[in-house]
Order: structure tokens, then sequence, then C-alpha cells
């Protein structure tokens, strides 16, 4: 049982270029999150969907594209890169609205 | 605006001892309330969930408590082990319309010394 997957795991491009990061669950769980984790800043939402081809902006989601077709991937496209944009990006899932957030191993983004 | 404040940031404590990492939230409508553990390099792992309802919750050698009125929240760490070494998260759920959104803390670093 993978749970949540992200793939890459570390990515490295430069300014201007589209990244797309992939987050996989198979758990079928409703909802689904973006977040930047930062130092002196900590967790950040960027996007978030409650269900499939239902998608809402989060704290930080300047820069950012999300889409969700299928209940189990919900891909996070940078694109047009920045070095703002270097972080660790997590993806997370949860069943219902009380219910604890589950989160992926995280993507090391360095852009040039 | 809903804030959280970890303190202290950064904790170290000799094998054995029983530790308290606190956390504080200014806006007491929440719905839950969440701790979690992160480990160098790796995701986040949760630890326990706490409804608004609830005064706390224990898993094995931790407890959590909540006073929502207040706005705090603690996590008690019996008889810490190197093991337990991470940094320990702490976020909150407000109520109302937004119950997906995680609010978190920006984190106490723990190191637990042979």
């Amino acid at each position: 049982d993978a749970g949540i997957t992200q793939s890459p795991r570390y990515k490295i491009t430069e300014t201007g270029r589209q990244v797309t990061l992939m987050c996989h669950q198979t758990w079928s769980h409703s909802y689904m999150f973006w977040y930047r984790q930062d130092l002196g800043h900590g967790l950040r939402l960027i996007y978030y969907s409650a269900a499939a081809d239902i998608t809402d902006k989060g704290e930080v989601p300047d820069g950012y594209v999300v889409s969700r077709s299928k209940t189990e991937n919900f891909p996070l496209t940078l694109e047009s890169a920045t070095r703002s944009q270097t972080s660790v990006y997590f993806c997370a899932t949860k069943q219902g609205s009380g219910e604890t957030q589950y989160f992926g191993p995280g993507t090391r983004l360095l852009v040039l | 605006k809903q804030e959280v404040t970890q303190i202290p940031a950064a904790l170290s404590v000799p094998e054995g001892e029983n530790l308290v990492l606190n956390c504080s939230f200014t806006d007491s409508a929440i719905y839950n309330l969440q701790w979690f553990r992160q480990d160098p390099g790796k995701g986040l792992t949760s630890l326990l969930l706490i409804q608004s309802s609830q005064r706390e919750q224990t898993s094995g050698r931790l407890n959590a408590s909540l006073d929502k009125s207040s706005g705090r929240s603690t996590l008690y760490i019996a008889a810490s082990q190197p093991g337990d070494s991470a940094t320990y998260l702490c976020a909150v759920t407000n109520s109302g319309g937004s119950n997906y959104k995680l609010t978190f803390g920006k984190g106490t670093l723990l190191t637990v010394n042979p």
C-alpha cells in the first residue's frame, strides 16, 4: 500500500522553465493539498482540491496551476519557474473534513 | 487570520527525561488540532488529532492536551528516547467554511541526547 507518492523527489530547473510535480494517492481520499515548506515560513498551503474537478487557492497560489481530472492524481505546475519557488513541496490527502491529513515524502525543487 | 506559535523553537534534553512542547493559536474557533512529527528530509507523520470537543489524546508515550478557550495545546513526551529526535509541528483547522485548511506553527526541533 503506497499511500501517497510524489515525483520527482528531487528536481533542478532553470528560471522560466515549466515544471510539473506529480502527486498520486492510492486511498481515494476526497481532499488533496499542495504545501510548500520554507525556512522561516513553515508550511504554507498553495492549492487544495475537495474532489475531482474541484480546486481552489490556498495562501500562496501565485505562479502555480493545479488540476484534478482523476481522484487519485493532483499535479502541481509551475508555469514559469522563479528562484523564489525553490522549496520543498509536499502533497497531502485526507478523507473527510474532520480527518487527519496524510503527507507525501516531498519534492525538493531547486530553481537556478 | 489564524496564527500558530510554537515555543521553544529548539529543545535539547537527555535521554529518559519527560518533556513538554507548547503550541498556541490566536483564534479559538478551531475544528481540530494536530501534532505532526517531521524527520530531516522526510514528510510529516501525524501523531495525534484532537477534535475541538476533546481535552486530550494519548498514543503510547505521547499525550496531547487542548485548551481551546485559552488557545493552547501541549504535547507531553514521556521517557524520551534518542529516536524521538525530530521536528514537532502543531497545526490547527479552523471551524466554519474552511474546515479543510491547516495552519501550521514553525515547529520545535527536539534533540534527545543518549
